[in-house]
């Protein structure tokens, strides 16, 4: 398995900023997901990227994949309060499913 | 409601006594996991299965033992805690494919003192 690595460590916005934050990984993936975590509580998945997408919306939520850079950007658009969490990506391999993650980014909005 | 279950949600022990955390799901997947969360060093695979009887290794699974005598449950066992295994464990669970979600617990924070 590998682990991504998200960047920045953390992030405060004011409420109704967009919130972009990165992951990047070392080897060929068959998906990348994001999962949110709320303080203390088990993550939660947010969405799945393919290897062969470039772009996925869902909600306020834009995921892009570039292979060729080895890097996924997580997009919040028009944040909310609720959105305060931490942010994990997870490369998943071709063939190995295990799941592994970094240390996340945190994410503040303010009010 | 598809959930995982950890019991318990806090726990307080001391060094050696052994202690179970259990981890249940009713989603009928294949794929269960452990997972250590420390303060800045992200959450850590310790063990995983992929069926029942079949378990491996994470990245950090010294200390701890799990069983899979049940598709549904996957009990993590400190047969003797230390205070370097006070943490906040998930369990995690998934149909295994490569494009499965992982379904997590709300997480037991155990202290060893």
């Amino acid at each position: 398995s590998q682990q991504g690595e998200e960047d920045p460590q953390a992030l405060s916005i004011q409420e109704g900023e967009n919130a972009t934050m990165n992951c990047s990984y070392k080897t060929s993936i068959n998906n990348l997901q994001w999962y949110r975590q709320n303080s203390g509580r088990g993550l939660v998945h947010l969405i799945l990227i393919r290897s062969n997408e470039r772009e996925k919306h869902s909600g306020r939520l834009r995921v892009t994949l570039d292979t060729s850079k080895k890097s996924s950007s997580l997009l919040i658009t028009a944040s909310r309060a609720a959105d305060t969490a931490s942010y994990f990506c997870a490369p998943v391999l071709s063939n190995d499913y295990k799941l592994s993650f970094g240390a996340g980014t945190t994410v503040t909005v303010r009010a | 409601e598809a959930q995982v279950t950890q019991n318990p949600r806090y726990l307080i022990t001391v060094t050696g006594k052994k202690l179970t955390v259990t981890c249940s799901q009713n989603m009928n997947h294949e794929y269960m996991s452990w997972y250590r969360q420390d303060p800045g060093l992200g959450l850590r695979q310790i063990y995983y299965s992929m069926n029942v009887e079949v378990t491996d290794k994470g990245d950090v699974p010294e200390g701890y033992k799990v069983s899979r005598k049940e598709k549904r449950n996957f009990p993590l066992i400190l047969e003797s805690p230390s205070p370097n295994q006070t943490s906040l464990y998930f369990c995690a669970s998934s149909f295994g494919t490569g494009d499965s979600p992982l379904h997590f617990g709300n997480g037991t924070r155990l202290t060893v003192t």
